[in-house]
């Protein structure tokens, strides 16, 4: 059965870079048609597309992040990560990790990490 | 890459039908028939029910449908159930491998 579980901070000074890792269980990282990605959500407010990587290492971002976020992979760990440059207040919510059949939608999510920014 | 409009709140009463509009433009909703929608309980994570505009996802009763017209996509839940309630959340195929999001809207059970 897959399962992904995101773990890192939930606690990022501002202006620092927030990290996360997700661990998947029950399903290769490495496999063709599936993509990894994050979704973030503000308290109250709507889910926000953070973007994606697929087994080749190809990525791709929102628009709105795109020139602070930065997505990994380790296949032999089965992971990816996160880390998203310049955290501000705005930046604080629950962030998913997911993963997408391409162009269709996205199938699983992790439970999501919480993540505060405050010095 | 703007979120796609959604209407904050829908409702209605057990038994009755309520429908939720999803509004983009001709780079997302109207451009791809990738649309999906999501179901998110209070706590939880959302969770896919619609996918392709109008397939359902594996286990979702037929109570949901999906249609599109244009630049707009819909959710409709028939024979509202209290399980229904929950917060409805739209997406598109935006180009690129990325995503775009609605806004969200909030379906209350009367």
């Amino acid at each position: 059965q897959l399962q992904l579980h995101e773990s890192g901070p939930g606690l990022v000074k501002p202006s620092e870079t927030l990290s996360l890792t997700c661990t998947v269980s029950g399903h290769t990282i490495s496999s063709y048609n599936y993509y990894w990605g994050w979704i973030r959500q503000s308290p109250g407010k709507g889910l926000e597309w953070i973007g994606s990587i697929y087994l080749t290492g190809s990525t791709s971002y929102g628009p709105s992040l795109q020139s602070r976020v930065t997505i990994s992979m380790d296949t032999s760990r089965n992971q990816f990560s996160l880390k998203l440059s310049s955290v501000t207040a705005a930046d604080a919510g629950l962030y998913y990790c997911v993963r997408s059949i391409r162009m269709v939608g996205l199938d699983q999510w992790g439970q999501g990490a919480l993540v505060r920014v405050s010095s | 890459q703007s979120a796609l409009t959604q209407p904050p709140s829908a409702s209605g009463s057990p038994g009755q039908s309520v429908t939720i509009s999803c509004t983009g433009t001709r780079s997302d909703v109207g451009g791809y028939n990738y649309v999906s929608w999501y179901q998110q309980h209070p706590g939880k994570a959302p969770k896919i029910i619609i996918y392709e505009v109008n397939k359902w996802w594996s286990g979702v009763p037929d109570r949901f449908s999906g249609s599109k017209s244009g630049n707009t996509a819909s959710l409709t839940v028939s024979g509202l159930q209290a399980e229904d309630e929950a917060d409805y959340y739209c997406s598109s195929y935006a180009g690129g491998d990325n995503f775009v999001f609605g806004t969200g809207t909030k379906v209350t059970v009367l």
